[in-house]
């Protein structure tokens, strides 16, 4: 399974941008790049996901390097509401149960 | 439209003995993945459960076990609890499988079930 890096943690000042960076520089060509978040005491929740083109939903925005070696979470405006790890998360490849693999993650801080 | 819920919210066990937890998958899917999470690290594949069958299964023991029923809820099953398995457990359902892209389909998370093995 191919593997991401991200920073530990970040911190940002409310709404400001926020830009959460990850490396994964094995992808393979038909893994898709997904962001899930996880808020305190719940489950994760998705927030976006891509293959080659920088996608924009109503939550973030994902930017990906032309050689998709690496790729960038954008949130716009940063809420309190924000704060979470989030998780950027490879799936594809020769997997056919779509499962998430997780690692440590970003550990996003907002202050106001 | 329900999201997914998990019960019960939290668990206390001994070691030895033997537990259950619950997952109401959302409305329309057909696909449930069960994951482990130890504190202070990501949630850990399990296995998945698709139309009652396993459809996949990360690196956990046969101790593990699980169902999926005809509604789509799915049951974890673990034996012979260890001190290790205290852990928060995530239920996620989504629609869609097969390797094609419907695979990477988003997954929706219930709260958990937080156990604790003493």
């Amino acid at each position: 399974d191919a593997k991401t890096t991200q920073p530990n943690s970040m911190e940002s000042n409310e709404e400001e941008p926020v830009h959460l960076p990850c490396n994964h520089s094995t992808i393979s060509g038909t893994d898709y790049i997904h962001w899930y978040r996880q808020l305190p005491s719940q489950g994760p929740e998705y927030v976006i996901h891509g293959l080659t083109s920088n996608v924009n939903n109503r939550m973030a925005s994902l930017a990906i390097a032309e050689d998709r070696k690496s790729s960038t979470l954008i949130l716009h405006r940063a809420t309190l509401r924000d704060a979470a790890v989030y998780y950027c998360i490879l799936r594809g490849g020769s997997s056919n149960t779509g499962k998430l693999i997780f690692g440590q993650g970003t550990t996003l801080q907002v202050k106001p | 439209e329900t999201g997914v819920t998990q019960s019960p919210t939290h668990l206390i066990k001994t070691r030895g003995q033997q537990v259950t937890l619950r997952c109401s998958s959302q409305s329309g899917h057909n696909t449930v993945s069960w994951y482990q999470q130890a504190l202070g690290q990501g949630p850990q594949f399990i296995f998945q459960y698709y139309r009652e069958e396993e459809n996949g299964r990360g690196n956990f023991p046969p101790r593990f076990s699980g169902l999926q029923f005809p509604n789509y809820s799915s049951e974890l099953n673990v034996n012979a609890l260890e001190l290790d398995d205290s852990a928060l457990y995530l239920c996620a359902s989504s629609t869609g499988l097969g390797g094609g892209p419907s695979s990477y389909n988003e997954q929706f998370f219930g709260p958990g079930t937080r156990l604790t093995v003493l």
